[in-house]
């Protein structure tokens, strides 16, 4: 069965630090990776996702395939990034598994 | 519109209840789906219907119903629940139900169960 773990439950930077949030999948087959995002008192919406290669809000992710990783990466963080970040797979089901999902906090 | 709505934003019940939640979206999406997401823990899938069809029930008790009446509409009937079932519960919505799509999520109806 597919899996995502993220492995941090909390990760707390300072204003203008790299971020990295963690995310580690098991399947066999060929994944869809997203990151979706929850800002305070909003609703759950999609970040970027890997087949895209974009870079939204600064943020860029990539799929290593050998590492079964898809990492979240921002070179200078911002307060307004604090939020949840949930990485989620789909494996054509049309159906997301989410991982336990990390608590970025950016301190000023 | 370019969001997905959901009623009410809050519902307390007794366990002898029936109550239905429900879900709108407005963006022609063909792909509509239902999760449950527990305090700190991430939204778990419980039901996808595509082409208003039902594809995936995630063997959910049968307390929890579902139904697409048409394919703007997703309703959860609620009956003769318990109070674990106390959750958030979160419609989202696609363009095709394919696994690239992106996911639009409504803001939850937060359920209490007494």
């Amino acid at each position: 069965a597919q899996r995502v773990t993220q492995p941090e439950k909390l990760l707390s930077v300072f204003k203008g630090a790299p971020v990295e949030l963690k995310c580690n999948y098991s399947y066999s087959g060929s994944p869809e990776l997203f990151w979706y995002v929850q800002y305070s008192r909003q609703r759950l919406q999609l970040l970027l996702r890997h087949i895209s290669r974009e870079s939204i809000k600064g943020f860029t992710a990539d799929l290593n395939k050998g590492e079964t990783s898809f990492h979240l990466k921002k070179p200078f963080a911002q307060e307004e990034d604090s939020a949840m970040y949930y990485c989620a797979l789909d494996t054509g089901r049309r159906a997301l598994t989410f991982g336990s999902g990390t608590r970025l906090q950016v301190q000023p | 519109d370019t969001e997905v709505t959901q009623t009410p934003k809050h519902l307390v019940m007794g366990m002898t209840n029936k109550k239905s939640l429900k879900c709108e979206q407005h963006m022609g999406h063909r792909a509509m789906y239902w999760y449950k997401q527990k305090a700190k823990k991430p939204p778990e899938l419980m039901f996808v219907y595509s082409y208003e069809k039902l594809s995936i029930n995630e063997s959910v008790p049968s307390r929890f119903s579902p139904e697409c009446p048409n394919s703007s509409l997703l309703n959860l009937h609620l009956h003769a629940l318990q109070p674990e079932d106390s959750a958030l519960y979160l419609c989202a919505s696609s363009q095709t139900g394919q696994g690239t799509d992106t996911q639009y999520f409504g803001p939850g109806t937060r359920l209490t169960v007494l």
